[in-house]
């Protein structure tokens, strides 16, 4: 496995189910990330995991839940969601995020949730 | 107003033919862009970096900035069909952690 994978691809829950969103990465980076991908909307940063830091979007709902047990891994855990949740999930990685990184992303796949 | 804003598109044009997308960035504060190419069901890979006023190239793409409009373009010379993808501008505001995005432009390119 090289890269960024996510896990599953896709994922249809009922608002009462409570799921988890699963990323690795293959690439001896530092820091992970969740961005959510809505239709026609920009890029939206949820969550930022790295040695310097963890940074948290305040403006997403407390029915999304972060871990990071390690460099290498990074989940979602999702609860009682809304429809308008509804979106691609990206996990991202990079080598850092102090002022010498380049902001070179590399994303996973990405998961796509549909929550009916 | 939206810190990056892009028009999104979809924008479609013949194959061979120069392409030009385009951004406006409202905070003077970035220092770098960078823009991203996303295929269908892939996620976005870094496609090229600039760091200050003028332009950059690569191959067949430019990436152009003009700090004092605040206006960011990407031109791509001899577009093929794999150029069909959208297209995302982007800086880092602060540090690499909070990279502002633009929503894309989705790109056509036809045989």
């Amino acid at each position: 496995e090289t890269g960024v994978t996510q896990t599953p691809r896709h994922l249809v829950m009922g608002m009462t189910n409570k799921k988890s969103l699963k990323c690795e990465q293959h690439l001896g980076h530092n820091a992970m990330y969740w961005y959510k991908q809505s239709a026609k909307k920009p890029l939206e940063l949820m969550f930022v995991y790295s040695l310097e830091e963890r940074v948290e979007n305040n403006s997403v709902p407390s029915r999304f839940s972060p871990e990071c047990p390690n460099s290498s891994h990074l989940f979602l855990h999702l609860h009682t969601l809304q429809p308008e949740d509804s979106a691609l999930y990206l996990c991202a990685s990079s080598r850092g995020t102090g002022a010498t990184n380049t902001g070179e992303l590399f994303f996973g796949e990405g998961s796509r949730l549909t929550v009916l | 107003q939206k810190e990056v804003e892009q028009d999104p598109g979809p924008l479609s044009v013949p194959e061979g033919a120069i392409v030009s997308l385009n951004c406006t960035y409202s905070n003077s504060a970035f220092q770098y862009f960078m823009w991203y190419r996303q295929y269908s069901r892939k996620g976005p890979e870094l496609l090229m970096y600039t760091y200050s006023s003028g332009n950059k190239e690569d191959g067949r793409f430019t990436a152009q900035v003009d700090k004092s409009s605040k206006y960011i373009s990407l031109f791509i010379r001899d577009s093929q069909p794999s150029d069909s993808a959208t297209y995302l501008c982007a800086s880092p505001y602060s540090s690499a952690s909070k990279i502002i995005f633009g929503s894309g432009t989705r790109l056509s390119i036809r045989p």
